[in-house]
């Protein structure tokens, strides 16, 4: 079967401290995989999707950046965290037969 | 204009009453459209897709699609309350790969024993 994991759950982080969150598939290959973030009182916004290894296209512009390491991960990253970098992100894959298929996400918190 | 809107909410409803839920969408070329449902603390679940014009019936959910008129609707029958919580529209430019969302909002539903 198809799953998507996603961890740590939960984060409290100061600011200017880093941030890697990662993403891993199962049951899949060459899955196209995004990264959404969900602030408070607002919608889910892209912020970074790729369709392979290596191939990163970012949505927004802004602190964070993401890497493809292999067909299954997909890790987000900052140097440097910002207050407005708090928020909850989710991971997603697509697949046409059930369009997008989110983690269990990481509730960010910068302090 | 907002790519995808749907009504501020938040929407209260009886148990047992039909909700109904709004959405509209400014790119005309988009092409498929789905319900997520969100509960508190929880990541979206996917309830419907829509691909045709017309209406798409799934148990107690109905997803109606107007292409002509940029809408899309989502209504529950039979309304409980595990139904309450937020639901979000979304809306996709490509039928096929590399598909990108584009979420609204949402809107949360709350149904009243």
């Amino acid at each position: 079967s198809q799953t998507i994991h996603q961890w740590p759950a939960t984060l409290v982080q100061p600011v200017g401290s880093p941030l890697s969150l990662e993403c891993t598939v199962e049951g899949t290959s060459n899955p196209n995989l995004y990264w959404y973030r969900q602030a408070a009182g607002r919608g889910l916004q892209l912020l970074f999707y790729s369709v392979g290894i290596g191939q990163i296209s970012s949505e927004v512009p802004q602190n964070l950046s993401a890497s493809r390491p292999q067909d299954r991960q997909f890790i987000l990253s900052s140097k440097k965290l910002l207050l407005s970098d708090s928020g909850f992100y989710l991971c997603a894959w697509w697949t046409i037969d059930y369009g997008y298929t989110f983690g269990s996400g990481t509730r960010l918190t910068v302090v | 204009q907002k790519e995808v809107e749907q009504n501020s909410g938040p929407l209260s409803v009886p148990e047992g009453a039909i909700a109904s839920l709004n959405c509209t969408y400014s790119d005309r070329v988009s092409q498929s459209f789905f319900w997520y449902r969100q509960y508190s603390g929880k990541s979206p679940e996917l309830i419907m897709s829509i691909y045709s014009n017309g209406d798409k019936e799934d148990g107690r959910f109905t997803a109606q699609l107007n292409k002509a008129s940029q809408y899309v609707s989502l209504l529950i029958r039979d309304s409980q309350p595990s139904d309450s919580a937020t639901y979000l529209c979304a809306v996709n430019r490509r039928a096929g790969a590399n598909s990108k969302l584009t979420f609204g909002k949402g809107i949360t539903l709350s149904v009243r024993p």
